[in-house]
């Protein structure tokens, strides 16, 4: 079955670019969807098809998708940026995925 | 605007059933795949299942066949997901999710419902 990794943990400093990367076997095949989670929230929507972002979703939001790593990248973090960040893709044999999560601290 | 609004949280015995039920609103029912998602007390999202409020159809993970069903009323905009055999670990918040048309994505979630197997 198709399996996604990301680092549990990621710290960044406030106005610095955050990366959270997200590894599966030629994911770069496949559409990749970035969900952000704050503490006692339903998860957000942040981008989509690798590269879109729904409405409402600042600019500094943005992904990539290639080989086997996609990553979601954010710009100028903010403190209200903290929070829990999932992968998730669609795969023919293992169906609807997500990763285990990568929890974005703002220094 | 769209929204999602699930039933309210439940406490049931191990070996009992749980149905939740997330009534949508907004947006035309039908027209778009309702999903179950859940999270477990400090762990991550885990895909259950999906229903196409259109046609009754439904998929669902591995883990789930055989323990979990998906229905929907349409004349009421509702899906249901319903649990059965509940284990001490099915503890955990269940989500509703609306598909995000033309993508495989999920583009509003509902507030969630807490159930506790105790």
């Amino acid at each position: 079955s198709f399996v996604l990794t990301q680092p549990p943990s990621v710290s960044v400093a406030p106005g610095q670019t955050a990366r959270i990367t997200c590894g599966g076997n030629n994911i770069g095949s496949k559409s990749v969807h970035w969900y952000q989670q704050k503490p006692g929230q339903a998860p957000v929507l942040v981008v989509y098809d690798d590269t879109d972002r729904p409405s409402g979703i600042p600019e500094r939001f943005s992904g990539s998708n290639s080989g086997n790593t996609a990553t979601l990248t954010i710009s100028r973090v903010e403190a209200g940026d903290e929070a829990d960040y999932y992968c998730q893709v669609w795969d023919s044999s293992s169906d609807w995925m997500f990763g285990g999560g990568t929890k974005l601290t703002v220094l | 605007q769209v929204q999602l609004v699930q039933s309210g949280a439940e406490v049931k015995k191990p070996g009992a059933s749980v149905k939740v039920s997330c009534k949508a609103s907004g947006y035309t029912f039908t027209v778009c795949y309702m999903h179950w998602v859940r999270q477990a007390p400090g762990q991550g999202l885990e895909w259950m299942g999906w229903i196409s409020p259109n046609s009754g159809g439904t998929d669902f993970s591995q883990k789930f066949q055989g323990r979990v069903t998906m229905t929907r009323d349409t004349s009421i905009s509702t899906a249901y997901m319903e649990l059965s055999r509940l284990r001490s670990d099915d503890t955990a918040v269940y989500y509703c999710a609306r598909q995000l048309v033309g993508a495989t994505a999920i583009d509003y979630w509902g507030q969630g419902t807490l159930v506790t197997v105790s």
